[in-house]
């Protein structure tokens, strides 16, 4: 069964510091997304993507934070800069987006990275 | 904004014993219920979308039902291997893609 995948599956990284998580979604899903999950809290909505282009996007997801679709296969979230609160589980989704029906397809979810903030 | 409340936090069951778990949700518009279960360390693995009151959806021992404001999963006779965290999200509003989830019913089932 197709499945997304994510890279790396743990990530430590110095206050300050550039990090980018990697995502490979479904091939033939056409909208993708960020969630995150601080240990103990709810999984919250960061980011979705479609046709190239922020679609929408969360409070959390602010300037220091950037997605991209580089190639036909790859969906890359960018933290800037970081801080010790962006210590967290990083999922990465997709659906399909075929009719009108976007917004009840389903996302399917990678495995995450855990981004840990020293 | 939407809101989505889980109960009971957390629920221990003998194998073989049926309970449900409940999602309560208030939203602007509802445009799909999803369940989902989470096991430790992993993302969220999706079981069911609802659409609609009074609608119901069935996988092995998984049963989900919605209602106006809420939704249930019922476990039928569960196993060991139903233990995990099952979350329950929404989306809503016309153009949003966005989940919210609840935090989750953590279940354990002792064999």
């Amino acid at each position: 069964e197709p499945e997304v995948t994510q890279t790396p599956s743990h990530q430590v990284t110095q206050m300050g510091q550039e990090v980018i998580l990697r995502c490979v979604p479904i091939s033939n899903h056409l909208y993708f997304y960020w969630y995150r999950q601080i240990l103990g809290q709810k999984v919250e909505f960061l980011v979705s993507f479609y046709n190239n282009e922020i679609s929408e996007k969360s409070e959390i997801f602010d300037d220091q934070f950037s997605v991209e679709r580089p190639d036909g296969s790859n969906f890359t979230l960018k933290i800037r800069s970081t801080k010790l609160e962006d210590s967290a589980m990083y999922f990465c989704a997709s659906s399909e987006g075929k009719g009108l029906m976007y917004s009840n397809q389903p996302q399917h979810f990678g495995d995450g990275t855990r981004l840990s903030i020293l | 904004e939407d809101q989505v409340t889980q109960s009971p936090e957390a629920l221990r069951l003998q194998e073989g014993e049926s309970s449900s778990l409940n999602c309560s949700y208030t939203v602007s518009g509802l445009r799909g219920l999803f369940w989902y279960r989470q096991d430790p360390g992993k993302g969220p693995e999706f079981l069911f979308t609802l659409y609609s009151a009074g609608e119901e959806k069935e996988k092995e021992r998984l049963k989900a039902t919605l209602t106006k404001k809420e939704s249930f999963l019922h476990i039928t006779a569960p196993k060991p291997e139903d233990s995990a965290t099952y979350l329950c999200a929404v989306n809503s509003g016309a153009g949003s893609y966005q989940l919210t989830f609840g935090k989750g019913t953590k279940l354990s089932v002792i064999p």
